[in-house]
């Protein structure tokens, strides 16, 4: 069983603050780095999808780097909103069709 | 395009009865998944199916636990008889599927099942 970890489990920022959390996974049978986000009440949604090695995404305010040869990666929120609030999955998918969850970090921006 | 139905939302029932959950995936899409996450935890996966074959369910615990995705398309995820752990949240997820694919997933807006 594949071991994905993030940290750290919980942030409070204050509106306006920049921030970036981690995720490591195994670097053995890798094939795409998830990032979702959850917003209470609803369903995960896909943030980013990455494979390969120094990949870089961005979408607005969020952005995300891969590592897949130490295995990790980050997500960078700058500019950090209320609308933020959620927590944060990275899942990492390996080359046989398993996708295996880390436990979320969980971000409140206070306004 | 419609997404990945869930039902029901919300179910609370005694321990030792028993509850069953339904999942319609998106169209097309090969793979189905149920997560349980439980409260502070990152979804856990209890079973993967590609089209009506069972992929893995190795962290399933089938002595209460079963799920069947007749012809490939919905799914029913059954537990017999709860147990107080089984207080959860049940996510079912869709994917293309296969191995070649990035396996971007869309969830359901899950099952909250609490056991008392």
């Amino acid at each position: 069983i594949l071991n994905v970890e993030q940290s750290p489990q919980s942030l409070h920022v204050q509106e306006g603050d920049s921030t970036n959390f981690t995720c490591s996974f195994p670097s053995s049978n890798f094939y795409a780095l998830h990032w979702y986000r959850w917003e209470t009440a609803k369903s995960p949604e896909a943030l980013f999808v990455m494979t390969l090695n120094g990949d870089e995404k961005k979408k607005g305010r969020i952005s995300a780097t891969l590592n897949t040869k130490e295995g990790y990666s980050y997500l960078y929120i700058k500019g950090s909103q209320p609308e933020d609030s959620a927590t944060y999955l990275c899942a990492s998918k390996t080359s046989y069709d398993k996708v295996i969850f880390g436990p979320g970090t969980s971000l409140s921006v206070i306004p | 395009e419609a997404g990945v139905a869930q039902s029901p939302r919300y179910k609370i029932i005694e321990k030792r009865q028993s509850v069953a959950f339904w999942c319609n995936p998106i169209s097309g899409h090969a793979t189905l998944y149920w997560y349980q996450q439980i409260l502070g935890q990152g979804p856990k996966l209890l079973i993967q199916f590609q089209n009506n074959g069972v992929v893995d369910d190795s962290q399933l615990p089938k002595d209460r636990f079963s799920a069947e995705r007749l012809k490939g398309v919905d799914s029913t995820l059954k537990i017999q008889p709860a147990k107080l752990e089984d207080s959860a949240v049940y996510l079912c997820a869709s994917s293309l599927g296969g191995r070649v694919n990035t396996g971007e997933l869309f969830f359901g807006e899950g099952s909250r099942l609490t056991v008392l």
